[in-house]
């Protein structure tokens, strides 16, 4: 079965440092793959997506994430971090089935905190 | 981007009154409309598939009598809670997606239920 995993449940960078969220999927081929960042009491904000192409992506707000393959990964990153990139971010898969249409499958989420 | 709006944002009632939720596309036709139950510090629970003009696919353990959703047009999309009770309180977020597969999800900012 199709599945995503964020195995960081929380992390706190400092404010300016790099960030990198971890995000694995399992899948037979190879996913449409997203980067959803929520902040609190509001809905999910798409930060970048993949297709196909070019495996390092960029994305609003600073942020790129690359795949790879070989390791079933699409991990977030961001070169320096802002107190305002406070949130939760949740990783997604959207396997193309034969019907046509497809379902999102989101992670878990990693709340990120930066401190001062 | 896609704009998806999402009313009310948040909502207290009495238990046992039946509370509707609109979601809508604002510029752009949403042939497919998705509707998640989130609770607190978790990842999103789909609850039901909403094609237009079709009716919705709910997902496993999700009551169709207790969960009405309807889908009349390529922008609007309703999800009424029937006779709420206490635990059907929760974070409520729709999303919106063009019918291509190759499109993401566009989410609305949710609606907080509070059932007293």
């Amino acid at each position: 079965a199709q599945s995503v995993t964020q195995p960081d449940i929380h992390i706190t960078v400092s404010e300016g440092a790099s960030l990198e969220l971890r995000c694995n999927y399992s899948y037979g081929a190879t996913p449409y793959l997203f980067w959803y960042v929520q902040s609190p009491g509001q809905g999910l904000q798409l930060l970048l997506k993949y297709f196909s192409g070019d495996t390092l992506v960029q994305g609003i707000k600073g942020f790129e994430a690359e795949f790879k393959r070989s390791q079933s990964s699409f991990n977030l990153r961001k070169p320096s971090v802002h107190w305002s990139d406070a949130a939760e971010y949740f990783c997604a898969v959207a396997p193309v089935i034969r019907t046509g249409g497809f379902k999102t499958i989101f992670g878990a989420g990693t709340r990120l905190f930066v401190k001062a | 981007g896609a704009v998806v709006s999402q009313h009310p944002s948040r909502v207290i009632c009495k238990s046992g009154t039946s509370v509707k939720i609109e979601c809508r596309s604002l510029d752009f036709q949403a042939t497919t409309m998705f509707w998640y139950r989130q609770f607190p510090k978790q990842s999103l629970m789909l609850m039901a598939t909403s094609n237009e003009g079709s009716k919705a696919t709910y997902e496993q353990g999700v009551e169709k009598d207790k969960f009405l959703i309807n889908h009349a047009s390529l922008t609007l999309s309703t999800l009424t809670v029937t006779s709420a009770h206490p635990e059907d309180s929760s974070f409520y977020i729709c999303s919106a997606r063009r019918d291509s597969s190759n499109q993401p999800q566009h989410f609305g900012d949710g609606t907080r239920l509070s059932i007293l």
